[in-house]
């Protein structure tokens, strides 16, 4: 899976309950990504961050929350506020030079809120 | 919006016969990228087409671009079981900025 790994696999969280998704890359990426996929569906931006203490909403940002004080770093709390949690959560890294952005993908972590 | 659109939504061939797959997009564009996903994983990416790109090609896939009709085509050949994923397509406007995936083919390659 490209360097980046995801954890937990599978998450199970309770109405009302904020959640933390871990995403960690070692190919010294400046850009991460975080996609949310329904069943049956492409991907939905949530949060990106080009650099460091630096990131920027995407399409689907309500409920969600996202820090980056590390390079390697870009986690992603669901908060009680997001309504319909329960998706598949998808990080991903581009390097961002030389014209070079293709996204290197981590394996996906499953929320679901019981 | 620049969504890449794929067609068809789903696929079912024999192995050994080629898949075609198609995206449209709806603005200008600096390049375009198909990216694989097997169920329930992440997203693997095959191949990087730029706009002033008409064709590429990467061992068994085959990508093309036309820019005027602002649609992409991606050919498997000789396909396999393994190809069997889900297959997407990601509009890059450039440097700095993001993609937007569409909803992605479901190949399915029956032995």
């Amino acid at each position: 899976d490209g360097g980046i790994t995801q954890s937990p696999k599978y998450l199970f969280r309770k109405e009302g309950q904020n959640v933390t998704l871990s995403c960690e890359q070692n190919l010294n990426h400046d850009a991460m990504y975080w996609y949310r996929q329904d069943p049956g569906q492409g991907l939905r931006l949530i949060y990106y961050s080009q650099i460091v203490n630096d990131f920027q909403k995407g399409d689907i940002a309500e409920g969600y929350s996202v820090s980056r004080e590390k390079k390697e770093s870009f986690p992603l709390t669901v908060t009680s506020a997001q309504k319909n949690p329960t998706a598949f959560y998808l990080c991903a890294s581009s390097p961002r030079w030389r014209g070079r952005n293709e996204q290197f993908f981590g394996p996906g972590t499953r929320l679901t809120v019981l | 919006s620049q969504q890449g659109e794929e067609d068809p939504q789903a696929l079912s061939i024999q192995e050994g016969e080629n898949a075609t797959m198609n995206c449209s997009y709806k603005t200008s564009i600096n390049n375009l990228q198909w990216y694989r996903q097997n169920s329930g994983r992440g997203l693997v990416h095959l191949i990087l087409i730029r706009s002033n790109e008409r064709e590429k090609h990467s061992g068994r896939l085959r990508v093309t671009l036309d820019t005027s009709k602002k649609s992409s085509s991606l050919l498997i050949t000789a396909s396999r079981a393994a190809d069997t994923a889900s297959y997407f397509c990601a509009t890059g406007k450039g440097e700095g900025q993001n993609f937007v995936f569409g909803p992605g083919t479901r190949l399915s390659v029956l032995p």
